[in-house]
């Protein structure tokens, strides 16, 4: 598709699990970010990949999240012993930009996740 | 990075000229002023950048002044289909070198018939 594909759409989970979301981006862009978005707020900054390597994981919250991206074009979120306050939509977006003035996010519809 | 503050809601009628105004006082030299739009269980759409004066494309304007302390978002004609949330970006680069967009609360602005 010519869009960012994110799957599963939706996961629910129950707390202590581990679960993994997937983000297929734009082919050709070379960055990528995960955003986190909890029910009335704006998306809130995770992680961003330019190629295979992850230049900034500051907004990670803790050693429970880790993502990758091997081959420089589909990431995986991983969520280690999910917790009901990990219950958010999970947004990839990618872009071509490196570096400039970060130019044009395109985002997926998101990945709800819901803990139980 | 910066810091940026735009009303929570707006409504406004079909067909009127809406405006959303959003602050930035802390804006640095290097930074653009990004706009996207988001809808119900969707990832957010951008719709316009600019750095300062004026922007515009096919969707909306965008005017900034010459201290950069605010924009503007202006969408002509709104339509029932531009309800929606629109949020203010101003982007910076953070230590680890990623151009990081902040995301706010945003504007939700209701189109009534």
């Amino acid at each position: 598709g010519a869009g960012v594909s994110q799957t599963p759409s939706n996961k629910v989970t129950e707390k202590g699990k581990y679960v993994e979301l997937r983000c297929d981006p734009i082919s050709g862009h070379t960055a990528l970010y995960w955003y986190r978005q909890s029910l009335g707020q704006g998306p809130e900054f995770l992680i961003y990949f330019q190629g295979t390597g992850a230049a900034d994981d500051s907004g990670l919250p803790n050693d429970r999240f880790f993502a990758v991206r091997p081959e420089g074009s589909v990431s995986t979120l991983k969520i280690q012993r999910t917790e009901r306050g990990d219950s958010a939509v999970y947004l990839c977006a990618s872009s071509f930009q490196r570096g400039g003035h970060g130019g044009e996010l395109f985002f997926g519809e998101g990945s709800r996740l819901t803990v139980l | 990075l910066a810091k940026t503050t735009q009303p929570i809601s707006m409504d406004s009628y079909e067909g009127q000229e809406v405006n959303i105004t959003c602050s930035h006082n802390n804006i640095a030299t290097n930074d653009y002023i990004t706009w996207y739009q988001q809808f119900p269980s969707q990832g957010p759409r951008f719709i316009i950048q600019g750095y300062k004066t004026k922007v515009t494309n096919e969707v909306a304007s965008l005017f900034i002044p010459a201290d950069r302390k605010s924009s503007t978002l202006s969408l002509p004609r709104v339509s029932l289909s531009d309800t929606a949330v629109y949020y203010c970006l101003v982007g910076a680069y953070s230590g680890a070198g990623s151009y990081q967009l902040t995301f706010g609360k945003g504007t939700k602005l209701s189109v009534i018939p």
